[in-house]
């Protein structure tokens, strides 16, 4: 059973940065990929980016270029991503998301975690 | 970017009943796609896969279909527990979601 459970939530002010993390039981950390999806109420989620640990290398969505990092760290079996530049916009529900590559769902997320809740406010 | 569309926006309906809900993306997604439940206050549950494939413990009423850019998620006999919202997502190219159905008991 794979449990991933995300970091409280934040409230952050205009301009500044937030670290969100997803600490993964339960399963493989290092052959999965791990994904970010923010929902802001009342819309459908929105992509930010994923990683495969095993390969150290993150993909973003181009909404979030520049903006966003996510890295995992294996020793913690742990996954993190940072907002940087923070608006009033990306006041969301931000999810963590696990694919098992070895499954037969593959690359859809099938475990999620319980969501961190980001305001962003001055 | 891949748009995908859905529609309707919001679908009421009775128990019992059956619920059609569409997904259309802006460009061929081949069969890259998939279906989500998310109830208020928790995170997506993912129910089908490669537009077709139940993932385990779903219930047969719930069944995919469709390819390249038109795609149907049926829920062939509501229950009470299906009233939520919908989300289709591509993985053909990166991924995106739609903007959700609303499935609302009538």
């Amino acid at each position: 059973q794979v449990l991933l459970v995300q970091s409280g939530a934040e409230v952050k002010e205009p301009g500044s940065s937030v670290r969100v993390s997803c600490k993964a039981s339960g399963g493989p950390f290092s052959s999965v990929s791990f994904g970010w999806v923010r929902q802001v109420p009342g819309r459908g989620p929105e992509w930010m980016g994923g990683i495969i640990p095993m390969l150290a290398t993150a993909n973003y969505g181009q909404n979030f270029q520049g903006r966003v990092t996510i890295t995992a760290d294996e020793s913690t079996s742990t996954a993190y991503m940072d907002l940087r530049g923070l608006r009033s916009e990306d006041t969301a529900m931000y999810f963590c998301a696990r694919a098992d590559l070895s499954s037969a769902t593959a690359r859809y997320y099938d475990s999620w975690g319980q969501g961190t809740l980001v305001t962003v406010s001055s | 970017e891949i748009v995908l569309t859905q529609s309707p926006a919001t679908v009421s309906l009775s128990p019992g009943e059956r619920a059609t809900l569409s997904c259309r993306a802006s460009q061929s997604v081949g069969d890259y796609l998939a279906w989500y439940q998310q109830k208020p206050g928790q995170a997506p549950r993912l129910l089908i896969y490669d537009a077709s494939n139940r993932t385990t413990g779903v219930p047969a009423r719930f069944s995919g279909s469709g390819s390249g850019t038109d795609f149907t998620l049926t829920i062939s006999s509501l229950e009470p527990e299906d009233f939520a919202v919908y989300y289709c997502q591509q993985r053909s190219h990166w991924y995106t979601f739609g903007q959700g159905t609303k499935l609302e008991i009538k």
